[in-house]
């Protein structure tokens, strides 16, 4: 069955490290994005991209970049981790083309930088 | 610019009681909306959604959601919850037309049914 897997599930890091999340997608989605969820805060979109080689910027993007080299994986890269990106993690991906296409939601990445 | 207010963060009910989560939207053009439901230790999948057509949308685990545009409202119910609802639900809206496929999430409402 298609589906969209993230790793790590968990990640323990120092400030002022990089840390790359992965996000996988075996459904062929044009669309991917990448959201964290904050207490009181619900979602916010990081980034987010609509095909190969594409990519955005969401309301939250500071401190974080994306790249899109296949149609499978978005992978999520804090630079320079900052206790204020602990926080967890979602991956989502849709098909793309229309604007009403559901999103479907990875497992999500608990991140904690001390 | 889009935004979704949930009215309420917290939701206590008893088994088989009704329910209903409330939220409101803000937005200058015609909107998709969207309910999703996360249990705990999981993602987000989706509840129901309001494209067009009736404003009474039907989704999975007998929930269902009434779109009012002069109200800007789409709120959830339940006729009679289970244990197994508690979760957190989450509203959605997207612009038609100018934000693509990307999604406005409200804060979120915990619903902790009871027994």
């Amino acid at each position: 069955d298609a589906e969209i897997t993230q790793s790590p599930r968990h990640k323990i890091t120092e400030t002022g490290r990089q840390v790359t999340l992965a996000c996988h997608q075996t459904w062929n989605h044009n669309n991917m994005f990448w959201y964290r969820q904050d207490l009181g805060h619900g979602l916010r979109l990081i980034h987010y991209s609509y095909g190969v080689q594409d990519t955005n910027k969401g309301e939250v993007s500071d401190g974080y970049s994306v790249s899109r080299s296949n149609t499978e994986d978005l992978p999520l890269t804090l630079e320079s981790a900052a206790s204020s990106q602990t926080s967890v993690y979602f991956c989502a991906s849709s098909v793309g083309g229309d604007f009403f296409n559901e999103q479907f939601f990875g497992p999500g990445t608990r991140l904690t930088v001390l | 610019a889009q935004s979704v207010t949930q009215l309420d963060s917290q939701v206590p009910v008893f088994e088989e009681a009704p329910v209903e989560l409330r939220c409101n939207y803000s937005s200058s053009v015609s909107v998709y909306l969207f309910w999703y439901v996360q249990y705990p230790n999981q993602g987000l999948q989706l509840l129901l959604k309001y494209l067009s057509g009736s404003t009474l949308v039907k989704g999975i685990n007998g929930f269902e959601a009434e779109f009012n545009k002069s109200q800007t409202s789409f709120h959830l119910r339940k006729p009679s919850v289970h244990i197994s609802d508690t979760a957190e639900y989450f509203c959605a809206v997207s612009d038609r037309g100018t934000s693509g496929s990307r999604l406005t999430f409200g804060e979120g409402t915990q619903l902790t049914v009871n027994p």
